[in-house]
């Protein structure tokens, strides 16, 4: 079945510092999310991604579809102590029925202030 | 734009009692909906697809006479839970799918964290 691999699980960062995390599969995908997880919450989207090669930016945040189309990055630039929380990229495949979205493991991170 | 809520926020019941917990889009229509389950420290689990007007489709694994869906309307799933038992115990959250220029995203309700006693 489809997976999504999502790298790194887990990171320990200085405020101020950039940070990257990417998703990869062995599909091909038609749309990419990001989704930030604060505990006890749900889910909220952060970037949503629909054209591979689409780079896309909210804020200090960036993301990118990969040309391949099995792929994705997002990176946070200047993290500040409320950039805490999971980070999930999500995946709706080519082939997926109804639109269900494949999850990533998630990259929680953490920030020193 | 967007939101979807949830009720109640959380719940805690007896074993054996059944719990149903609203899935609502505020500010728009959403043809499906989905329920996903959710463990600590781990990634959402998709329990089922709710679509507005006929059955839900459930994942292999999740048993349908436990979980009872029901998407009466364009803005309302509900999931209950019956005959609760411990191992119930979770944080279930919903999603409502927007379709909008040709593409759909889903949009994540706050979760309801059930404890079952």
């Amino acid at each position: 079945g489809q997976q999504l691999n999502q790298s790194p699980q887990s990171m320990f960062i200085q405020e101020g510092e950039d940070v990257s995390m990417n998703c990869t599969s062995s599909s091909i995908f038609n749309t990419w999310l990001w989704y930030k997880q604060d505990p006890g919450e749900g889910p909220v989207l952060l970037i949503a991604l629909y054209k591979a090669g689409e780079l896309t930016s909210n804020g200090r945040l960036t993301a990118q579809f990969g040309i391949t189309r099995k792929d994705s990055f997002l990176n946070i630039s200047a993290s500040i102590p409320s950039d805490v929380g999971i980070y999930f990229c999500a995946g709706q495949g080519i082939y997926n029925q109804g639109g269900k979205l494949i999850f990533g493991q998630g990259t929680e991170l953490s920030v020193k202030p | 734009g967007a939101v979807v809520s949830q009720h109640p926020s959380w719940v805690i019941c007896k074993s054996g009692t059944s719990v149903k917990i609203e899935c609502r889009s505020l500010d728009f229509q959403a043809t499906t909906m989905f329920w996903y389950r959710q463990f600590p420290k781990q990634s959402l689990m998709l329990m089922a697809t709710s679509n507005e007007g006929s059955k839900a489709t459930y994942e292999q694994g999740v048993e349908k006479d436990k979980f009872l869906i029901n998407h009466a309307s364009l803005t309302l799933s509900t999931l209950t839970v019956t005959s609760a038992h411990p191992e119930d115990s979770s944080f279930y959250i919903c999603s409502a799918d927007l379709l909008a220029g040709g593409t759909d995203t889903q949009y994540f309700g706050p979760g309801t964290r059930l404890t079952v006693l």
